[in-house]
């Protein structure tokens, strides 16, 4: 069975303060994908990884980073959390053929206060 | 990507067929034509793929005319359970690498008894 794991369902940190969400696919999956949603304004993809190592900006990357050391693991990083950075961050895993099936985590409901 | 347009929101009662219309007038070629549900409080799940005529599969059926440039949803006799977020999505994922599936707003679908 297919299977995305983030490792928090609900996070609360302060302003400022570096956050790490830790994605992890037990599927053998080469792409992986970090997406926010906010009421009103559906997902939006924020970065993604076509491999290990490399990486793509999605449509609003600003104020994130991410990292892809090992195939199996996506991490999005909040250099410096922010108000406005409060929100479901969901990560999906896709293969690398011609498919549009895409497996998503729970999410993680951030909160920064 | 070809940018799509579907209704914000739809109401149906149990046991009627839904139908959701989305609409891409610039949809490509290569582009495939893809929809995913999303429930509260979960990551989206793929339902339904395809490229022309009507394709069917245990949970829906796509209707798409010749000309592409618009596609329509259809979920037959539905109940309290459907009630969720449908999106609609186009785009080619024939490359191997650098490319992500954007997600919209989405249909937000609401069933009552």
């Amino acid at each position: 069975d297919v299977k995305v794991t983030q490792s928090s369902r609900y996070l609360v940190k302060r302003t400022g303060e570096k956050v790490f969400l830790e994605c992890v696919q037990d599927m053998d999956h080469e792409n992986m994908f970090w997406y926010r949603q906010d009421p009103g304004l559906g997902l939006r993809l924020i970065y993604f990884s076509y491999d290990v190592k490399m990486k793509e900006k999605g449509d609003i990357p600003e104020g994130y980073s991410v990292s892809r050391e090992k195939k199996e693991r996506f991490s999005l990083i909040l250099e410096s959390a922010s108000t406005n950075q409060t929100s479901m961050y969901l990560c999906a895993s896709r293969t690398g053929g011609r498919t549009y099936e895409q497996y998503f985590g729970p999410g993680t409901r951030l909160t920064v206060t | 990507l070809a940018k799509t347009t579907q209704p914000i929101s739809m109401d149906s009662y149990e046991g009627q067929e839904v139908n959701i219309t989305c609409s891409h007038n610039n949809i490509a070629t290569n582009d495939y034509i893809t929809w995913y549900q999303q429930f509260p409080s979960q990551g989206p799940r793929f339902i339904i793929q395809g490229y022309k005529t009507k394709v069917t599969n245990e949970v829906a059926s796509l209707f798409i005319p010749a000309d592409r440039k618009s596609s329509t949803l259809s979920l037959p006799r539905v109940s309290l359970s459907d009630t969720a977020v449908y999106y609609c999505l186009v785009g080619d994922m024939s490359q191997q690498a650098g490319t992500a599936l954007i997600f919209g707003k989405g249909t937000t679908l609401s069933v009552s008894s």
